[in-house]
This record gives C-alpha cells, structure tokens and sequence, in this order.
C-alpha cells in the first residue's frame, strides 16, 4: 500500500505570492491533518479535515487555508506569503477522528523556502 | 493547553548501549495518547511506540520501550542495544479524545550514535 504523498517536496516562493501544497493520503484513509515545522517553534497544528470538512483549526491566521475532496486529498494554501512562512509542512493521514487511537502516518512534507 | 516538553535538545550514544530520552507533558484530562515519533534525515516521521494513558503497563516495541509514568507526567524513551540507523530527531507527541487528531509535539531530541 502506498504511502503518504505529499507534492511538491520542494518549492522556493517570493514575499507576497500565494502558494498550493497537495496531499494525498493513504489508500483509504480519511482524515488529513497538517502540521508546520520550523526550527524555532517545532512542529504546529495547522487543521484537520474529514470527509471534505475541516474538524479542527490551529492557531494560523487566515492566510492559511485548507479543502479536502471527495476522494480525501487535501490541500493547504497560503496566501500573500511571508519570510516566516519559510517550513516543512507536514501531511498526515489516519482512517478517520477516532479520539485519538488510531495512528497517523506522515508523507516526507515539502520545504517551502519563501525569499 | 496541553504542552509537552523535551529538555534534552540532543543526545549522543554508543552504537550497542542504552540510551533514554525524557519527555514531560502538562494536561488536566485523564485519558489521552503519548506517542513518540523518528524523523530521519529524510524528513519522514515514524511512529516509534505509542501508550494509553489508562493502561499502567509500559508499552515495548522490539529495542524501545517507555516509562510512562502518569503521576508525574513523564513519559521516556529507552532505546536498547543502540543501532546506527536510530541517529535521528526524536518527538515525543500527546494526545487525547478532546484533540481529536491533533498531535501537541514537543521540541525533540537529536539523537547522534556513535560508532
């Protein structure tokens, strides 16, 4: 079974310029969350989409957006990039909101470098 | 909100010794999830071992095993009989049925071994 792909695994933007990153779950999973990881503040929670609904939100302001279609892919975008937006962004995919039992397997992110 | 800490940015072992990782975590509620992950050089987090807060019993996966200790919040990871493919940032992550999937990282632990 195929793993967690996430595209583009790299990606180099300007200031000010929008970006879309895509991830496609596991074969039948249906959860998708996502994560930013910088060197200074780690690993955060972005949000967590199920059956194309967004279930729960971090703390990001609104430049950070997210979908999930019906065959569970997801997307994040972020508008009107900033240098601090410079991170590995991290999908996640599970079966489904199980209160936390089930396991989330990661994909291997993208580097966005924004210049 | 839930924190979870790793004081120990990095770590060093001898190939084929033991080495422990410590990890605390602050939270009022009384079920959840521990969980500690592996991000190699290669970006993908593994999931190493994973403990339910209501089972007592330390959870073991082959060389690593946890002391969970619910008291006091702690919960650490022992790697037994040390390999070279174990160097890597490790992650120790909570959470709970009131998160849903949402991980809380801590800041991880470089862990270098030594040939």
């Amino acid at each position: 079974k195929a793993g967690v792909t996430q595209t583009p695994r790299y990606l180099i933007k300007t200031r000010g310029q929008q970006v879309t990153l895509s991830c496609s779950p596991i074969s039948g999973h249906r959860s998708v969350s996502w994560y930013q990881q910088t060197p200074g503040q780690g690993l955060q929670f972005l949000f967590e989409y199920f059956s194309e609904t967004q279930r729960n939100k971090g703390n990001f302001p609104g430049r950070f957006s997210g979908r999930q279609f019906s065959n569970s892919r997801s997307e994040m975008n972020v508008s009107t990039l900033e240098l601090g937006d410079s991170a590995l962004y991290l999908c996640a995919s599970s079966l489904a909101p199980d209160r936390g039992r089930n396991e989330q397997f990661f994909g291997p992110g993208t580097r966005l470098t924004v210049l | 909100a839930q924190t979870v800490t790793q004081s120990q940015p990095e770590m060093s072992v001898q190939e084929a010794e033991t080495v422990t990782l410590s990890c605390t975590y602050d939270t009022s509620e009384s079920d959840y999830y521990l969980f500690w992950y592996k991000q190699p050089p290669s970006r993908q987090m593994i999931l190493v071992i994973r403990q339910e807060a209501y089972k007592q019993q330390n959870a073991t996966e082959n060389r690593f095993s946890v002391n969970f200790q619910k008291a006091a919040k702690s919960f650490s990871l022992k790697i037994s009989d040390s390999q070279l493919g174990d160097a890597a940032m490790y992650f120790c992550a909570y959470r709970s049925p009131n998160t849903g999937n949402q991980f809380y990282f801590g800041t991880g632990t470089s862990l270098t071994v030594i040939p």
